[in-house]
């Protein structure tokens, strides 16, 4: 079963408007992280934000916030004011407490429209 | 500090040849992970090392991938014979040894774009 699904293959957005990317988990582990990490057109991944799972608020890293609904098991991402340089491909991945690798989504392409 | 450095950033080979990709962690990291995204899909987990030790190679998809990290510093990834599913994006991380979930420094290299022709 996928551990981590994300929906939308892309999405588009206009220059200063919020956009949210949707992530939801499956895990049966008590102790899970969740991340979300950027990958412009260059490659490399870059780490937003982070949300443990015994975390009681939701994450929040300048414009990035996570929406984290445990009972839904689901980790939106949050861009306000989205800015040209936010286009890239967006993953959300899990870390469960009892192994080290990451667990990827297919990843959400976003455009932001000037 | 250098981050984590993967070589080559490209390669373009035939189906049935041999490729090399190498991955140069952050100096001191233990752990060293390879993953893959194939076109359209998810980032998947390919192999975990700690030091030079293999800790889990699970995710590795058949014998004609072969990994190695002597010496506990960089690390290599074989593939032969390349066959055209190998096509992908090869990433390598790496980070300190862990604090599971919340270990939150995991760095990953640029990748590298792997087409079997």
């Amino acid at each position: 079963a996928q551990k981590i699904t994300q929906t939308q293959p892309g999405m588009f957005v206009q220059e200063k408007e919020a956009v949210t990317l949707d992530c939801t988990y499956d895990t049966s582990d008590q102790s899970y992280g969740l991340f979300w990490y950027k990958q412009p057109s260059s490659g490399e991944m870059i780490f937003l934000i982070y949300q443990g799972s015994y975390d009681e608020q939701n994450a929040t890293e300048g414009r990035y916030s996570l929406n984290f609904q445990k009972a839904r098991k689901s980790a939106n991402l949050v861009i306000s004011a989205s800015q040209l340089g936010d286009s890239a491909m967006y993953f959300c991945a899990m870390r469960e407490g009892r192994g080290n690798q990451f667990y990827f989504g297919t990843g959400t392409s976003l455009t932001v429209i000037p | 500090e250098a981050g984590v450095t993967q070589f080559p950033s490209h390669s373009v080979i035939e189906k049935g040849q041999t490729v090399t990709l190498r991955c140069d962690p952050i100096s001191g990291h233990d752990n060293l992970y390879w993953y893959r995204r194939v076109m359209g899909k998810e980032i998947k987990f390919l192999l975990h090392f700690v030091k030079e030790s293999k800790q889990d190679e699970s995710g590795m998809p058949n014998n004609r991938f072969l990994a190695e990290r002597t010496g506990g510093t960089y690390s290599t990834l074989k593939v032969q014979p390349a066959e055209l599913e190998d096509s992908g994006v090869y990433f390598c991380a790496s980070s300190l040894p862990g604090q599971g979930a919340r270990d939150l420094d995991s760095f990953f290299g640029q990748g590298t774009r792997l087409t079997v022709v």
